[in-house]
């Protein structure tokens, strides 16, 4: 298994552009997150799914959007990028999210920097 | 709202020391608890995963603890090599109210160094 795989690596933006970063996951989990890292700071949960075609808010949404087609698939859109969302963005999946769960599996991470 | 606190921030050690790694939470009504590694540039790696209703967990040198009812958690790494050299990570799962879904919430990590 592949595991969790985000592209790409590394982006560079300009103020006011969007993009779309990229996750998939081999391992057949129905709950994916994504979160950020800043410098220093702990991961901050951005938007999460439950499974395909269901997503929900985290701690910091503002500024993203998400989409799950696909139980593989949750790509992390960015919206007239502004410098606060300069950062590492991680992706992460797990088997079950409920009071028995199991572990979660991140992926490398994206580092954007947004100028 | 949960806050995950780890202590110390950083720590320099030299090789063959053994070491504890402190984490705390303030709402003891936790899922699980889990432990990462994260080297830099990269991901997050699951070291030990801790269910509420357990009280320790072990992998190889690795040890981990956890006291729900105090909103502790002890990792314990025996006979330290530079290679234990990384960030490790506390998150707590627990649900939000009137949810069951679980979401992690992470200390901002301890940067352990192990010098030859």
């Amino acid at each position: 298994n592949a595991g969790v795989t985000q592209t790409p690596k590394f982006r560079i933006l300009k103020i006011g552009q969007s993009m779309t970063l990229q996750c998939t996951q081999d391992m057949n989990h129905n709950y994916m997150y994504w979160y950020r890292q800043d410098p220093g700071m702990g991961l901050k949960l951005i938007y999460y799914s439950v499974g395909a075609g269901i997503t929900d808010k985290g701690e910091v949404p503002n500024g993203y959007n998400v989409s799950r087609s696909t139980t593989e698939d949750f790509p992390l859109r960015l919206e007239l990028a502004a410098p606060s969302q300069t950062s590492v963005y991680f992706c992460a999946s797990s088997l079950s999210a409920g009071q028995y769960g199991s572990s979660w599996y991140f992926g490398p991470g994206t580092r954007l920097t947004v100028t | 709202k949960q806050e995950v606190t780890q202590i110390p921030a950083a720590l320099s050690v030299p090789e063959g020391e053994n070491l504890v790694l402190n984490c705390s939470f303030t709402d003891s009504a936790i899922y699980n608890l889990q432990w990462f590694r994260q080297d830099p540039g990269k991901g997050l790696t699951s070291l030990l995963l801790i269910q509420s209703s357990q009280r320790e967990q072990t992998s190889g040198r690795l040890n981990a603890s956890l006291d729900k009812s105090s909103g502790r958690s002890t990792l314990y790494i025996a006979a330290s090599q530079p290679g234990d050299s990384a960030t490790y990570l506390c998150a707590v799962k627990r649900a939000d109210r009137g949810s069951t879904l679980g979401r992690l919430y992470f200390g901002r990590g301890t940067q352990l160094t192990v010098w030859p």
